[in-house]
């Protein structure tokens, strides 16, 4: 069935470094996909996202890139900060782009100072 | 501000009674609303999609019975859980698709059931 999972539950870095969550999906049909940060009781809050006809998009100190050969998706997020740290989450839209989303575990950020 | 609107923020209720959490799509009208559930230190899973006008359409293993779906208007979606159990706390989240087909949640609702 369809799936979008993350590679690692945890990453720690440190405060300046640059930090890549990485996901992986596996419906190849799936044609949008959204990097999303959760803060602690709050709602997912939209990070980034990317179709499938591209490969690479940036945003403000965030860049998502999409490798459909191997069905990878990953987060980079440059000069990381202490207000990155949230669990972050990549999802995928079902065929059609519907609204309807398929969420990936989540990854926790953790940035030291 | 806030685009989606959830009501209430945070809910204890009693097991056995029935508590609705309310999501307001306050700068466009949406036909299509969506229900997410999220257990502790875990993702974001599906329970239905609300249509306005019609059935709920829900996802494998969520009973219909339990969590009753209401899409009355074109700006609100009402998730009702009856009969609620403990196991039933969690962390519920609407959300809203957009123009240009963007997703906007709400701010979630915590329900605990004591």
């Amino acid at each position: 069935g369809e799936s979008v999972g993350l590679h690692l539950p945890t990453l720690s870095v440190q405060e300046g470094d640059n930090s890549i969550i990485n996901c992986a999906y596996s419906n190849s049909a799936s044609d949008y996909f959204i990097w999303y940060k959760q803060e602690s009781g709050k709602g997912p809050q939209f990070i980034i996202d990317i179709r499938s006809n591209m490969d690479k998009r940036q945003g403000q100190r965030v860049t998502v890139l999409l490798n459909k050969t191997v069905k990878h998706l990953s987060l980079q997020i440059a000069a990381t900060q202490p207000g990155d740290s949230a669990v972050y989450f990549c999802a995928e839209t079902a065929a059609g782009n519907t609204g309807k989303l398929i969420f990936g575990q989540g990854t926790t950020l953790q940035v030291k100072p | 501000g806030a685009v989606v609107s959830q009501h209430p923020s945070r809910v204890i209720c009693k097991s056995g009674t029935s508590v609705k959490i309310e999501c307001r799509s306050l700068d466009f009208q949406a036909t299509t609303m969506f229900w997410y559930r999220q257990f502790p230190k875990q993702s974001l899973m599906l329970m239905a999609t609300s249509n306005e006008g019609s059935k709920a359409t829900y996802e494998q293993g969520v009973e219909k019975d339990k969590f009753l779906i209401n899409h009355a208007s074109l700006t609100l979606s009402t998730l009702t859980v009856t009969s609620a159990h403990p196991e039933d706390s969690s962390f519920y989240i609407c959300s809203v698709r957009g123009p240009g087909n963007t997703i906007y949640f709400g701010e979630g609702s915590w329900l605990t059931v004591v």
